[in-house]
């Protein structure tokens, strides 16, 4: 019964590749999100999306297309890894976007290494 | 822009002490402040939050006041566990703008016992 739930929980992989992270959410609510943590335990919004939507798309390199299949999921793609790349990405979600309840509740990460 | 700027870790306590994390803020209007904690190899929970000025947060015995004044959030415990070892995040958000939550750099905790 995780609420917001991420796979894989580490990822190693070589410069170059593609990969992908996948996001869920139980929780029935309409907005989810995508921060990177660096090394320096640094956090940062990436994308948010709202029913589906993009809302935020936060300078972050094409390499990374988040893609949204429906409200309770959302994945982020990277293409041609990059050794900057490597971090902790946590996906996190909110009941709506302008009403009353906007609390983020987060995943528990995945820890992405590119050797 | 906005940002938040909190103390420097890491912050090195007895059990029983007290615990002050400094978080001061800078945005324009009135953005929701948060307190997030993030214990070791987990996500980030949210420990507590306040909406507006003057607005007392409190959660499992952490409480941060919102003050305007000094655009300040500061969390304190009077007194802290082994347990509450952990990484404290202060954000600001603000709904017009997408529910982007804005992190400060974070603050290590540990306590001793």
């Amino acid at each position: 019964d995780t609420a917001v739930s991420q796979t894989p929980k580490y990822l190693v992989t070589q410069m170059g590749n593609d990969k992908s992270i996948k996001c869920e959410q139980n929780l029935g609510h309409d907005t989810m999100y995508w921060y990177k943590q660096d090394s320096k335990k640094f956090l940062k919004i990436m994308f948010s999306y709202n029913n589906k939507e993009l809302i935020i798309n936060e300078t972050v390199p094409n390499r990374f297309s988040p893609k949204s299949p429906d409200k309770a999921h959302l994945n982020l793609h990277i293409n041609s890894l990059e050794l900057g790349d490597s971090a902790v990405y946590f996906c996190a979600s909110s009941q709506d976007l302008l009403g009353s309840s906007y609390e983020q509740y987060f995943g528990p990460g995945t820890r992405l290494t590119v050797t | 822009g906005n940002s938040v700027t909190q103390m420097e870790g890491p912050v090195t306590l007895s059990e029983e002490a007290f615990l002050t994390i400094n978080c001061t803020y800078t945005a324009t209007g009135y953005p929701s402040l948060f307190w997030y904690v993030q214990y070791p190899g987990e996500g980030l929970q949210l420990l507590l939050k306040a909406t507006k000025a003057d607005d007392k947060g409190s959660n499992k015995g952490f409480e941060a006041t919102y003050r305007k004044e000094t655009t300040s959030f500061h969390l304190e415990k009077g007194s802290v566990q082994v347990s509450d070892s952990a990484v404290y995040f202060c954000a600001l958000l603000y709904k017009a703008a997408g529910n982007k939550l804005t992190f400060g750099g974070g603050t290590r905790v540990l306590v001793k016992p």
